[in-house]
């Protein structure tokens, strides 16, 4: 168990809709990570936030926005949900931003269907 | 291009057969190189983190090496338990040293 919760665990909609994946961080990390793994793409990073602001974007499209809260969880929202957006969805934490990288923590991750 | 390449894609190993699964990168300037595994459906679980040439950490049957140009993950005597994804990831600069994982490599490790 790395610490990292998300929620919920499964989620299945339908195009069009619009969803919000939950992530608490372990106690004391300060930064969160979200990422899409999908079959054909792998592992792709989408955005950071660092003790409540955006810290670097990655592939994130426009329909997809984020935010991180002062109790530091973290919330990632999709919407006008396409069948291509169907993909596990992982939340990391790490404890600080450094000069360099540092290590993820992942959490269980959230399992998106989109019908 | 910053680029980070694992190979091979698939591997399936008898009980206690050794191998070694690679990482390749090319950036400038390493600032670590992250190596993970990850079982079916759950996240990926940290395993080793790895900063300069010729450097090596071990746990377990699992041994991760670096050179230059590339890293190594040996697996001595493997066991069904070790069946996974295994994955590496190379932060490059960008200001914010995000990791990008590679591909990774999917074991299989038969009793």
């Amino acid at each position: 168990d790395s610490g990292v919760t998300q929620t919920p665990k499964h989620l299945i909609t339908a195009t069009g809709q619009r969803v919000t994946l939950r992530c608490s961080p372990r106690s004391g990390d300060l930064s969160v990570y979200w990422y899409q793994q999908s079959l054909d793409q792998g592992l792709q990073f989408l955005i950071q936030y660092y003790n409540g602001e955006e810290r670097a974007k990655g592939n994130i499209l426009e329909r997809f926005s984020a935010q991180q809260f002062p109790d530091l969880h973290s919330e990632l929202n999709l919407s006008s949900l396409e069948l291509g957006d169907s993909a596990l969805y992982f939340c990391a934490s790490s404890p600080h931003v450094t000069a360099g990288p540092d290590t993820q923590y992942f959490g269980p991750g959230t399992r998106l269907t989109v019908l | 291009e910053d680029q980070v390449t694992q190979s091979p894609e698939a591997l399936r190993l008898q009980e206690g057969e050794s191998s070694s699964l690679n990482c390749s990168y090319t950036v400038s300037g390493l600032r670590g190189l992250f190596w993970y595994r990850q079982d079916p459906g759950k996240g990926p679980e940290f395993l080793f983190t790895l900063y300069s040439a010729g450097e090596e950490k071990e746990k377990e049957r699992l041994k991760a090496t670096l050179t230059k140009k590339e890293s190594f993950l040996h697996i001595t005597a493997p066991k069904p338990e070790d069946s996974a994804t295994y994955l590496c990831a190379v932060p490059f600069s960008g200001g914010s040293y995000i990791p990008t994982f590679g591909r990774g490599t999917s074991l299989i490790v038969h009793p």
